[in-house]
């Protein structure tokens, strides 16, 4: 159980374009779901919670207009980068939390999205 | 400023020996601590969580956590090759569902 799948695994954009990323909670009901970003050889940060049927909330330093969250059903949340440039080329992995799993707060991550803006 | 730290490595340990892996976080009200394993391009995937002071033991790995010192450490029993990854130490700090994650330390079993 608690498997999170991403869609697509890798993407290869050019400068300006914009690409969304989906997040779904296949065999439960992710009240809320979590969207990182990792560098290479570096750890994961944060860069916004996602919650079903409200604002994103970002964390600081992280562009709300050029990262678009949303979160329309209990299942799926989307990342859309807009207007992307090379600085944006990383691996993003969302995560999403099970409220009825364990104590509730363990976060079950996504095989992450491997983008590449040429 | 909400900090967890690791020392980032590499460890290196031979096959078959004990890995001891630590972390320290600077938030004293945070509840719930989690070890997730990385393989180089995969996502992290956990390995386990620990809530309470003490140990709590699953398989060949221990979590040990110690609130009054802020410290959280994972022992690897008779670590494989295999085990060479980086692993994340993530804090769930006091009042949030966020996760802070370490800079993690990155283990290498030498066969």
């Amino acid at each position: 159980g608690a498997v999170v799948s991403q869609h697509p695994s890798r993407v290869i954009c050019k400068s300006g374009t914009s690409v969304k990323i989906e997040c779904r909670s296949l065999d439960f009901q992710a009240t809320t779901m979590f969207w990182y970003r990792q560098f290479p050889k570096q750890s994961l940060m944060l860069m916004a919670t996602s919650n079903e049927g409200s604002k994103a909330t970002y964390e600081q330093g992280v562009e709300k207009d050029k990262f678009l969250i949303n979160h329309a059903s209990l299942t799926l949340s989307t990342l859309t980068v807009t207007s992307a440039h090379p600085e944006d080329s990383s691996f993003y992995i969302c995560s999403a939390r099970d409220p009825l799993a364990g104590g509730g707060d363990e976060q079950f991550f996504g095989p992450g999205t491997r983008l590449t803006v040429l | 400023q909400k900090e967890v730290e690791q020392n980032s490595g590499p460890l290196s340990v031979p096959e078959g020996a004990i890995a001891s892996l630590n972390c320290t976080y600077s938030d004293r009200g945070s509840q719930s601590f989690f070890w997730y394993r990385q393989y180089s391009g995969k996502s992290p995937e956990l390995i386990m969580f620990i809530y309470s002071n003490g140990d709590k033991e699953d398989g060949r790995f221990t979590a040990q956590l110690n609130k009054a010192s802020q410290y959280v450490s994972l022992l690897i029993r008779d670590s494989q090759p295999s085990d060479s990854a980086t692993y994340l130490c993530a804090v769930n700090f006091s009042g949030t569902y966020k996760y802070i994650f370490g800079t993690g330390t990155r283990l290498k079993v030498l066969a």
